[in-house]
């Protein structure tokens, strides 16, 4: 595997149900980012973690939660979800430095809520 | 606020046409500028990074500027291949995190 991963790559799940998103990057980075992309909307960040520490939480509601158990792995957890959170969920990762760093994506997960 | 929008929000373009997508922001402490590829269903390409005013990139048929207030990505005789969304993105002051805007969709037609 190379470049950043993501599973599943589509998930369908009943507003009661409880399901994990999966991220691997294999770039050996040691930030990683959720971000939601709805239609004709900028992709929005969700979630910061800095050397598996959390350092930003974007206003997310509490029915996503993050974990980051290693600098290569990220799981977005979401139970109790509404249909508005049907969206395309991007994981990123980059390698922080002092100055501009661009992150790189993996191929997203479409998640639809019925 | 930080602000960053593009233009036009979406182009046809004759194969062989050339043609630029604008990226204007209004940030504090612009960091980097970044240009992404996304083709539909994936997730967003890099493709560039620029860091200060008068720089230039160049990758086969795109070549990226900036100035202090925007930034251009020229396509020059474009290809069926190089049909996506283009999307510009900034990161500002001290965080890590980019902003983004809302892309270009540019079709290429043969």
């Amino acid at each position: 595997e190379t470049g950043v991963t993501q599973t599943p790559r589509h998930l369908v799940m009943g507003m009661t149900n409880k399901k994990s998103l999966k991220c691997e990057q294999h770039l050996g980075h040691n930030a990683m980012y959720w971000y939601k992309q709805s239609a004709k909307k900028p992709l929005e960040l969700m979630f910061v973690y800095n050397f598996k520490e959390q350092t930003e939480n974007n206003s997310v509601p509490s029915r996503f939660s993050p974990e980051c158990p290693n600098s290569s792995h990220l799981f977005l957890h979401l139970h109790t979800l509404q249909p508005e959170d049907s969206a395309l969920y991007l994981c990123a990762s980059s390698q922080l430095t002092g100055g501009g760093v661009e992150q790189y994506f993996g191929p997203g997960t479409r998640l639809t809520v019925t | 606020e930080d602000q960053v929008t593009q233009s036009p929000e979406a182009l046809r373009l004759q194969e062989g046409e050339s043609s630029s997508l604008n990226c204007s922001y209004t940030v504090s402490g612009l960091r980097g500028l970044f240009w992404y590829r996304q083709d539909p269903g994936k997730g967003p390409e890099f493709l560039f990074t620029l860091y200060s005013a008068g720089e230039e990139k160049e990758k086969e048929r795109l070549k990226a500027t900036l100035t202090k207030k925007e930034s251009f990505l020229h396509i020059t005789a474009p290809k069926p291949e190089d049909s996506a969304t283009y999307l510009c993105a900034v990161q500002a002051g001290g965080a890590n995190n980019l902003f983004f805007g809302t892309g270009t969709r540019l079709t290429v037609i043969p």
